[in-house]
């Protein structure tokens, strides 16, 4: 069974650094591409970027691009989001999930659970 | 503002037919497959139509997908309640990567 499970809720002060977890089974976690998505309270889907893990080959959304960093561990099968110094606008749900076909004609077909990030002072 | 433009809103009765449109550009949906979303409350999304038609294993044909030029349609046939969801489309955009339009909330009535 293919599955993205990711790390827990985080609640942290602005300022602060943080990185959350995706870990890939069921499937050749280092050859498909793992992708980010932000939904933030009330509002839509925004694609964050996506990482190639075999060779850590990463594309940004130009939205996101310098703040935050994806990386990718594939002796762990595991991806992840990081920021390093959070702000209260970071608030959302972030989902990790397999990227199927990076760039024209792809889709995002596995989706973990979600891991909701509240900054807060 | 989402690249992709979506009604807020749909509604209809159980048993009942609803569509849900995806507007775009020569630049995204002009141009490349889209993709559909179901995210219902409290869950994470999930695929629902990949390459403007097909439907992945497990989800049943009372849902469908068309695309004619810059636009797509997600359609839904025999509504239950456990179809409250929201609905996003999603696709290829030259420029700025992977764009969403801002999601549909579907109301059975």
């Amino acid at each position: 069974e293919v599955q993205a499970v990711q790390s827990g809720a985080e609640v942290k002060k602005p300022g602060e650094s943080l990185k959350i977890s995706c870990e890939g089974s069921g499937y050749s976690f280092s050859t498909n591409w793992i992708a980010w998505v932000r939904r933030m309270p009330g509002k839509g889907l925004e694609w964050v970027g996506t990482i190639y893990p075999s060779d850590s080959d990463t594309r940004y959304s130009p939205s996101f691009q310098g703040r935050v960093t994806i990386s990718a561990d594939k002796s762990i099968n595991t991806a992840y989001l990081q920021w390093s110094s959070l702000k209260v606008s970071d608030t959302a749900m972030y989902y990790c999930m397999r990227h199927f076909n990076y760039g024209s004609g792809g889709h995002f077909d596995y989706w973990g659970q979600g891991t909701p990030v509240t900054v807060s002072s | 503002q989402s690249v992709l433009t979506q009604p807020p809103s749909v509604s209809a009765a159980p048993g009942q037919k609803v569509t849900i449109s995806c507007s775009g550009s020569s630049s995204n949906v002009g141009a490349d497959f889209v993709s559909w979303y179901q995210q219902l409350p409290g869950a994470a999304p999930k695929l629902l139509i990949y390459e403007n038609n097909k439907r992945p294993s497990g989800i049943p044909d009372r849902f469908s997908g068309s695309k004619s030029g810059t636009s797509a349609t997600l359609g839904i046939t025999g509504l239950q309640p456990g179809d409250e969801a929201d609905y996003f489309c999603g696709t290829w955009d030259r420029s700025l990567g992977v764009v969403f339009g801002g999601g549909t909330k579907l109301t059975v009535l």
